[in-house]
């Protein structure tokens, strides 16, 4: 049983650019919620998606933003790229309904690096 | 709003010596509860929780903790640590099912042989 899977793992971009990560989450799993990790840092909250909608969403400018698909796997997007945004950025998943506290998976991340 | 602090961001053991991270929690309601450990370059790995009932929870690798509510805190323990047990461990609060996780900073642990 696959868990949630990210792409890429590694990437590179230059400040002002724009990146676009992936996320399929877990099978049958139908939220899914991204978080920054900065180095040395706890993860911390971007936004959840369900039904294709942006249901939360944490203290970050409208830089980020994000997608979801029919089929439930999400896109994680920032524009303008800053040295700021380097960090790994993990995917959450699970099943609305189950009870949170208990259905949450992670990711293994995309460490994404701004120079 | 919620928040978690981790006392201590490097903790130092000796292999076969007792392990304890501490994790204190500020919530205006009774939160869930968890711990998760990080190795390098990987994701989280969810190692306990707690949600409701018994307030001394095991977990997997030998791992435990106690939520004591008049202290706030849900401390890390492992009676004696391993040379694998060398990570990042993170605390973190669910206020509610839905809602998403608050993290503390993290404390990195190492253990010396």
């Amino acid at each position: 049983d696959a868990g949630v899977t990210q792409s890429p793992t590694h990437l590179i971009k230059t400040r002002g650019q724009q990146v676009t990560l992936r996320c399929s989450p877990k099978s049958g799993h139908d939220t899914v919620s991204w978080y920054q990790q900065a180095l040395g840092q706890g993860p911390q909250f971007i936004f959840q998606y369900y039904e294709e909608e942006e249901r939360q969403r944490g203290n970050f400018p409208d830089r980020f933003s994000g997608h979801q698909f029919p089929n439930y796997s999400s896109e994680l997007n920032v524009n303008a790229l800053l040295l700021g945004d380097s960090a790994l950025y993990l995917c959450a998943s699970r099943l609305t309904g189950t009870g949170g506290a208990n259905g949450y998976t992670f990711g293994s991340g995309t460490r994404l690096t701004v120079v | 709003a919620q928040s978690v602090t981790q006392l201590g961001s490097h903790v130092s053991v000796s292999e076969g010596a007792l392990v304890l991270l501490r994790c204190n929690y500020s919530s205006s309601v009774p939160p869930y509860l968890f711990w998760y450990v990080q190795y390098p370059n990987q994701g989280l790995q969810l190692l306990l929780k707690y949600t409701t009932g018994a307030t001394l929870v095991k977990g997997i690798n030998g791992f435990e903790a106690e939520f004591k509510k008049s202290e706030t805190s849900f401390h890390l323990t492992k009676p004696s640590a391993h040379m694998s047990d060398a990570a990042e461990y993170f605390c973190a609060v669910l206020i509610a099912y839905g809602q998403n996780f608050v993290f503390g900073p993290g404390t990195r642990l190492s253990v010396l042989p």
